[in-house]
Formats: structure tokens, sequence, C-alpha cells
């Protein structure tokens, strides 16, 4: 199912801009969709955002639409969140997830995750 | 977009079996046969355990079960092992502009 490891978290100032990386291994990347999905402290799962295997598609959720932006280098298969206007309801583990498909659309199930990367926003 | 409503907490012994609900909409659950399960143990990754409502992925248990009936989905976990104690979320696709819901998530306790 192949192997994931996210990159690039940390603390932010409220207003600041992070971004995140995602280095997939074991399996031939171009060909899936990949996710990013989120975990605020003690809270449940939100899924943020989806990108297909070309990088032509683009999914986001309503909470980030137009702060986050999702990209893809499969030459160098990873996987990137570019994050701006950060609040601090954007406290979370971040996780990188590889869809079954090479779309996120109604089957965007995510069959490997990796380990989460924590972002905290705070001044 | 509300999350999908699953309960809180459910419990059981070794070797009962326990079911976790999914209630959501006609524009997620009850509409499509786009539903997953996860599973979380404290402080790791979530894994995938059902997909397309009733398949599990290779090497999961056949101690997991899923079905769907109009708006809410169930998961049954039989002969609960002591491991089987974790977060359980359900997830769906959406017709609205969000695409993926997940249930607010089930901790399992195993008495």
């Amino acid at each position: 199912e192949g192997e994931l490891l996210e990159s690039g978290g940390g603390l932010v100032q409220p207003g600041g801009s992070l971004r995140l990386s995602c280095t997939a291994s074991q399996f031939i990347f171009s060909r899936f969709a990949m996710t990013w999905v989120r975990q605020a402290p003690g809270k449940g799962l939100e899924w943020v955002s989806g990108i297909s295997g070309s990088g032509g598609s683009l999914y986001y959720a309503d909470s980030v639409r137009g702060r986050f932006t999702v990209s893809r280098d499969n030459a160098e298969n990873t996987l990137y969140l570019q994050m701006r206007s950060l609040r601090a309801e954007d406290t979370a583990i971040y996780y990188c997830a590889k869809v079954m498909s090479a779309f996120c659309g109604g089957d965007c199930y995510l069959e490997s995750w990796g380990q989460g990367i924590q972002v905290t926003v705070s001044s | 977009q509300s999350a999908l409503t699953q309960p809180a907490s459910v419990s059981g012994s070794p070797g009962q079996s326990i079911t976790i609900s999914c209630a959501g909409t006609s524009s997620d659950v009850g509409g499509y046969n786009y539903v997953s399960w996860y599973r979380q143990h404290p402080g790791k990754a979530p894994q995938l355990i059902i997909y397309g409502v009733s398949y599990r992925p290779s090497g999961v248990s056949n101690r997991f079960s899923a079905s769907k009936s109009g708006n809410t989905a169930s998961l049954t976990i039989s002969g609960l092992h002591s491991e089987d104690e974790a977060d359980y979320y359900c997830c769906s696709y959406t017709d609205n502009s969000t695409l993926v819901l997940f249930g607010g998530g089930t901790k399992l306790t195993v008495l």
C-alpha cells in the first residue's frame, strides 16, 4: 500500500503561512489520488483536501477553500499543502493519505496514512 | 456541513458483538454507496477497515462487517478482542461542496 511521511509542521502565528509536504514511497505515486485529513486536539477526523493522480482535479473542504492549496510533484513523489491565513482553529495533526483510486470522487477511500504532523497556530 | 452522527461511546466484553451506527442524510450516507469506516488506536494514524459500505480491505479481520439501511450505516465487530479498543469513524461521500464527510467518532471500550 505504500509509505507516507509528512514534514513541514510547526508553530505559526495567526494569519501566517505554512507548507506541509508528504513524501511517498513503495507505490506508483502518479496513479493514485492523495488527500489531507486533520485532527484537532481531542477531536475527530476532518477531511481537508484532495488531488487526483495527475494533479488536474483539486478538492477542498468548505472550511479551507480559498486559504489552502493542494498540489503534487509526481516526479518527486511528493504531495504538498500550502496553508495561508491560518487561524487558531486550524491547529491539528495533519495526515496525508493515499486514495484507493486515481480520483477522489465518490470512492475516496483512504487506504494508507502517514504518521501525521503537528500544526499549531498561536501567538 | 455537520459531521455524520455516531454514538460517542460503546462498550462490550471480550467475545461479544457490538454495533456502531452512523447517521447521515440523503445527500451522503443514504444517497450513495460510498461509506467507509476507519479504526484509530490512541496516538496512531487511522486505518481503513471497511469501504464501499461493506467491503473489507485485504488483511482486515472478517470479525468486522458493515451494512447500510436508508440514511444510516452500521459497523459490527464480532468476537471482541482487547485490541479492538479504539476510536472508530465512519466516512461518506457527500454531494455538497465539501465532498467527504467524517462521523464524529465512537470510542469502543472492551470491558
